[in-house]
């Protein structure tokens, strides 16, 4: 099973700042299956990005996600009041899925 | 505008079974791939079980494998996760997803979820 770890765990910034959200997985995943989602309190998560770069519908263009192999990125280039949440990343392989244990972005 | 509705959670004892369902609505539902994602409280997101299109093909984490049963009815447009033997670890949220194609490999998009407590 490929387990993903996310970092940092929480990261605090003022709106306006951009974020840096890391995903790592233990061995290559394919990029067509590396996925981020994002999670608001009391809300299901949300698809932001998949194919490790393509934006979901209606995701504006400050996300965006790189990366390949074992090293993924989601970035917000200019962080809104409303993105502040908690931020999962995603693969599929061999039948399975896994997500990172999540990065929590909060208001600094 | 795709709609998952989840329905079916609640309280029940160690041991004791329960029946998910996933009410689909605003797409062809027999086209999409399905999954079952959980999220015990205060907790990240597990994978728990998903099926193709055509409901022949599943898969199941292993954390629940041999316990719990995914199905679907593509003529009630309805999704179920049969829940057997439940553990204390099985209380959680649990979300349907939409997958992006008939084959399961990922998940677009996703339920309210509904929420299962096993406890005695």
């Amino acid at each position: 099973e490929i387990v993903l770890t996310q970092s940092p765990g929480t990261l605090s910034l003022s709106p306006g700042e951009r974020a840096t959200l890391s995903c790592r997985a233990s061995q290559s995943v394919s990029r067509s299956y590396l996925a981020w989602f994002q999670q608001k309190p009391g809300q299901a998560p949300r698809l932001l990005i998949y194919g490790a770069s393509s934006r979901a519908t209606g995701i504006p263009d400050r996300f965006s996600g790189s990366g390949s192999g074992t090293d993924f990125t989601l970035t917000i280039s200019r962080l809104e009041p409303e993105d502040f949440a908690v931020y999962y990343c995603q693969q599929y392989d061999s039948s399975r899925w896994t997500f990172g244990q999540g990065t929590k972005v909060e208001i600094k | 505008e795709v709609q998952l509705l989840e329905s079916g959670g609640g309280l029940v004892q160690p041991g004791g079974s329960l029946r998910l369902s996933c009410a689909a609505s605003g797409f062809t539902f027999s086209s999409y791939a399905m999954s079952w994602v959980r999220q015990a409280p205060g907790k990240g997101l597990e994978w728990v079980s998903a099926t193709s299109a055509s409901g022949v093909t599943t898969y199941y984490a292993d954390s629940v494998k041999g316990r719990f049963t995914i199905s679907r009815d593509n003529s009630k447009n309805t999704l179920y996760l049969q829940m057997n033997s439940l553990r204390a670890e099985d209380t959680a949220a649990y979300y349907c997803a939409k997958g992006r194609t008939d084959i399961p490999t990922l998940w677009f998009d996703w339920g309210q979820g509904t929420l299962v407590t096993v406890s005695s």
